[in-house]
């Protein structure tokens, strides 16, 4: 199996941009995907297929690729986006999750 | 409205058994790949177990492989998890969730719908 990492932790201000990387250890690239999750709640897709935002999901989430790295991005970030973020990817054996991003909001 | 509620979980020695269940609700169970996550205390995401539409391919994390088992019965629009020969490092929050195929022939590769979760602690 292959691993996605993902740094601890990432801070903005509210307003700023926030960048949340993921790398995948091993080719081939399958698509990337991402979770939020806020404390005490269940995870919340708001990006699949590496790009794609899911309805509901606020314009500000965006998803990039290039090469074995994925990148979340919210723009103009708000206080309601403080949480955790996971990206995660599957191959024909099974589903993997990053160790997740936490998002701090100054 | 789509729903995933799950049940079963609690307190379990080590060694022992728990079956967990999650009720569908608001979308046609029977047409969609079901997947179970699990989150042990202050940690991380962790897929466990997959499952098709029909219950007839499923896939495994390697830590649960030959102890845990998915399974569903699409006429109660239910699906389980039966585990055995629980561990402490069994103890997690135990998500059930939707799952989405991209295409009919490959397995489901990812989640776009969660329920709350159920909690199982493994202790003596």
């Amino acid at each position: 199996s292959y691993e996605l990492t993902q740094p601890p932790s990432v801070s903005v201000s509210p307003g700023q941009t926030a960048r949340i990387t993921c790398s995948a250890d091993a080719l081939p690239k399958q698509y990337a995907y991402w979770y939020q999750q806020k404390p005490g709640q269940a995870p919340v897709l708001v990006i699949y297929k590496d790009s794609e935002r899911p309805s509901g999901i606020p314009e500000r989430f965006s998803g990039s690729s290039s090469g074995t790295t994925v990148t979340l991005t919210i723009s103009g970030v708000q206080a309601e986006d403080e949480a955790d973020y996971y990206c995660q990817s599957a191959d024909s054996s099974g589903v993997v999750f990053g160790g997740g991003t936490k998002l701090t909001v100054l | 409205e789509v729903q995933l509620v799950e049940s079963g979980g609690g307190l379990v020695q080590p060694g022992g058994s728990l079956r967990l269940s999650c009720a569908a609700s608001g979308f046609t169970f029977s047409s969609y790949w079901m997947h179970w996550v699990r989150q042990a205390p202050g940690k991380g995401l962790v897929w466990v177990s997959r499952i098709n539409s029909d219950g007839s391919s499923t896939s495994y994390a390697d830590s649960v492989k030959g102890r845990f088992t998915i399974s569903r019965d699409n006429a109660k629009n239910t699906l389980y998890l039966q585990m055995n020969s629980l561990r402490a490092e069994d103890t997690a929050v135990y998500y059930c969730a939707r799952g989405r195929a991209l295409t009919v022939v490959t397995p489901s590769p990812y989640m776009d719908v969660w329920g709350k979760g159920t909690t199982v602690t493994v202790s003596s």
